[in-house]
This record gives structure tokens, C-alpha cells and sequence, in this order.
């Protein structure tokens, strides 16, 4: 069965600091592994990835996926009070099915 | 921007009563997926949805659940006898051509069964 897991379940720091957040995976077919936002309700998709070693960089926000290892980490630089969010990892093993990780509390204190 | 949208927001229905979920996926947008959030747990796959069929689902997605497209532009998601249990926040995604694109997600129907 196909697994995630996100690693530090929370995180408190505060504006400015930079943080690393981390998923590793376990999966049959990989296919990609996406990034998401969520705060209120609904995740916001940030990042797709399916290739070793590429970064994809967004403003503040970046990641990168080590096929090899099965990891992938975001990496979010001088955080804001707005980044304050939960970020989800989730791998897509073909055009179907997605399984999330349970997910990074992230809180930003100004 | 083209969006996801979702109707009712929220839902409150009795126990053993059915709920339709409504969602309008991107226009052009060619799969469909549903997913259900219970309160502080993971977001957990429900189903895939291409060329009008099912093309995947999880063990959650039983005899009790039915997805339809009856229109080409509405995407429903049927609970026939809903359960306690089932209480959770609803999300509809869609993707683009090629299934490598980005997935668009509903803003969701939060589903209260009492």
C-alpha cells in the first residue's frame, strides 16, 4: 500500500526564520509528488513534481524530490505570518488515486 | 481564474438519508476526482473519474457511494444511506488534459450527519 509521511507534524517559528519541511514516501508506480497549502478549506496546489533533483522555486517556496531516497522537502525562506498553514504532501501513483500525508501544522509568529 | 465550484457549502442531513454533493469542474478539465477531509484527520481519495467511468477508487468508495456526470458539466458525488461516520468535508478536484497538470480543488461541502 502506497504511504506518506510528513515530518515535523507542527512547526512554530518565527517571521524571518526559514523552514524545512519534510515528506518521505513509499509507493508502487510513482507518477508525482505534489505539494499543497491548506488553511481554511481547500488545498491550494503549490508545487508538482516527478523528476530527481530538479527545484522548483516559487517566490519564498521551493522543493525538491530525491526519487532515490523517496523524500522530497519544501522549503519556505524569511516566513510570514500568512505562510501560518498546513502543508500537505501527497503522491500520485497514476492518474487515480492520490494519498496524502497527515500533514505539517505550520505557525508563523510575528 | 477558472475554479472548482461546489455546492451546497455545508450540508446537514438525518442519518439513512440520502445527499447529492454538486461540483462544476474546470470547463475543459478531462478528470475528476472526489475526496473527503474528516475533521483533523487527512484529506483520503474517494474516487477517479475519466471518459464517463469510474477509473479508480478506495475501499472508503462503497456500495453506499455513486458519482455521476449527467450533463458533461456537473459532477456529483451520491451518499445513498449516510452513516454518522460520514460527517467530513467533501472536495471535488479536477485536472486538465495529460493528467500531469495541476489539480484544481473545490472549495468543499462540509457534510454533518446527525
Amino acid at each position: 500500500e502506497d504511504k506518506v509521511v510528513q515530518s515535523p507534524l507542527s512547526l512554530v517559528v518565527h517571521e524571518g526564520d526559514t523552514v524545512t519541511l519534510n515528506c518521505s514516501y513509499e509507493v508502487t508506480n510513482f507518477r508525482s509528488l505534489l505539494w499543497y497549502k491548506q488553511e481554511k478549506k481547500a488545498p491550494t496546489f503549490l508545487f508538482m513534481l516527478t523528476s530527481s533533483g530538479i527545484e522548483k522555486k516559487s517566490g519564498r517556496l521551493s522543493s525538491i524530490l530525491d526519487k532515490k531516497e523517496l523524500f522530497s522537502i519544501l522549503n519556505i525562506t524569511a516566513t510570514q505570518t500568512g505562510d501560518s498553514a498546513v502543508y500537505l504532501c501527497a503522491l500520485k501513483a497514476n492518474a487515480g488515486k492520490s494519498t496524502f500525508g497527515d500533514g505539517t501544522t505550520l505557525t508563523v509568529k510575528p | 481564474e477558472p475554479e472548482v465550484t461546489q455546492t451546497p457549502s455545508h450540508q446537514v442531513t438525518q442519518m439513512g438519508q440520502e445527499v447529492i454533493l454538486r461540483c462544476v469542474p474546470i470547463s475543459n478539465h478531462l478528470y475528476f476526482y472526489w475526496y473527503r477531509q474528516i475533521l483533523g484527520q487527512k484529506v483520503e481519495f474517494l474516487v477517479s473519474f475519466y471518459n464517463n467511468e469510474i477509473s479508480e477508487k478506495s475501499e472508503i468508495f462503497d456500495d453506499q457511494f455513486s458519482v455521476e456526470r449527467p450533463d458533461g458539466s456537473n459532477f456529483t458525488l451520491k451518499i445513498r444511506s449516510t452513516k454518522l461516520e460520514d460527517s467530513a468535508m467533501y472536495f471535488c478536484a479536477s485536472i486538465g488534459e495529460g493528467s500531469y497538470n495541476e489539480q484544481f480543488f473545490g472549495p468543499g461541502t462540509r457534510l454533518t450527519v446527525l
